[in-house]
């Protein structure tokens, strides 16, 4: 089956660095989103990876491996208003999305 | 704002209610999509449509009616759910086709949380 895992709840301090992760088992990879979605408010799109490394983007970034089947999203300089779910997302060898469960981040002032 | 709506933003029914639920999109894109989120678990497709005609539906219970009558606009109806069925449905769009190679990131509405007593 196809299985994407992600942490369940993390917590993060104002001002830090954090990084959540997510692995994936698919059949097929042809790229990984991440997705923010905020209590009660519509995801939104972060990032898109389909090689390897490191993507960047003002205080987030996005990192992935295709042959150890990971990313992460790397938060930096941590606002309150990151607090939010963070969504993985991988697009199949069917070009079809298999999503993560979502990563609730918590910061803490 | 995302560019796609959605209504009600909350809705509360029996089980033998009928009621509906819309979505519009004023992006100008082609492929629309129901997705079903549940606490804890991952987006669920439910249906999708390319240029009004849907391409997708997987395996959703028949009380789950989707409508496309344009392509800024889709429907959910519901009929007789169940206790289960209380979620939060979002709809989304993409400029691209579904499901192809150059499927690009998907724009979401706020959802419908829905509670079926």
């Amino acid at each position: 089956g196809q299985n994407i895992d992600q942490p369940t709840e993390m917590t993060a301090t104002e001002g830090a660095i954090v990084q959540i992760n997510c692995t994936y088992q698919t059949s097929g990879f042809n790229g990984l989103f991440w997705y923010q979605q905020h209590a009660g408010e519509a995801p939104t799109f972060l990032s898109y990876n389909v090689l390897d490394g490191l993507e960047e983007k003002g205080r987030f970034s996005s990192f992935l491996s295709r042959s150890k089947g990971y990313s992460y999203l790397l938060l930096k300089e941590l606002q309150m208003k990151d607090s939010a779910s963070y969504l993985c997302a991988v697009k199949d060898s069917n070009y079809q999305l298999i999503w993560g469960a979502g990563t609730k981040l918590i910061i803490k002032p | 704002e995302t560019g796609v709506t959605q209504t009600p933003r909350h809705l509360v029914m029996g089980m033998t209610n009928k009621k509906s639920l819309k979505c519009e999109q004023h992006l100008g894109h082609n492929a629309m999509y129901w997705y079903k989120q549940s606490a804890k678990k991952p987006l669920e497709l439910m249906f999708v449509y390319s240029l009004e005609e849907r391409v997708e539906n997987n395996s959703v219970p028949s009380r789950f009616s989707p409508e496309c009558p344009n392509s800024s606009h889709l429907f959910l109806h519901l009929h007789t759910l169940q206790p289960e069925d209380s979620a939060l449905y979002l709809c989304a769009s993409s400029q691209d086709p579904p499901g192809t190679r150059v499927t690009g990131e998907l724009f979401f509405g706020e959802g419908s949380r829905l509670t079926v007593l």
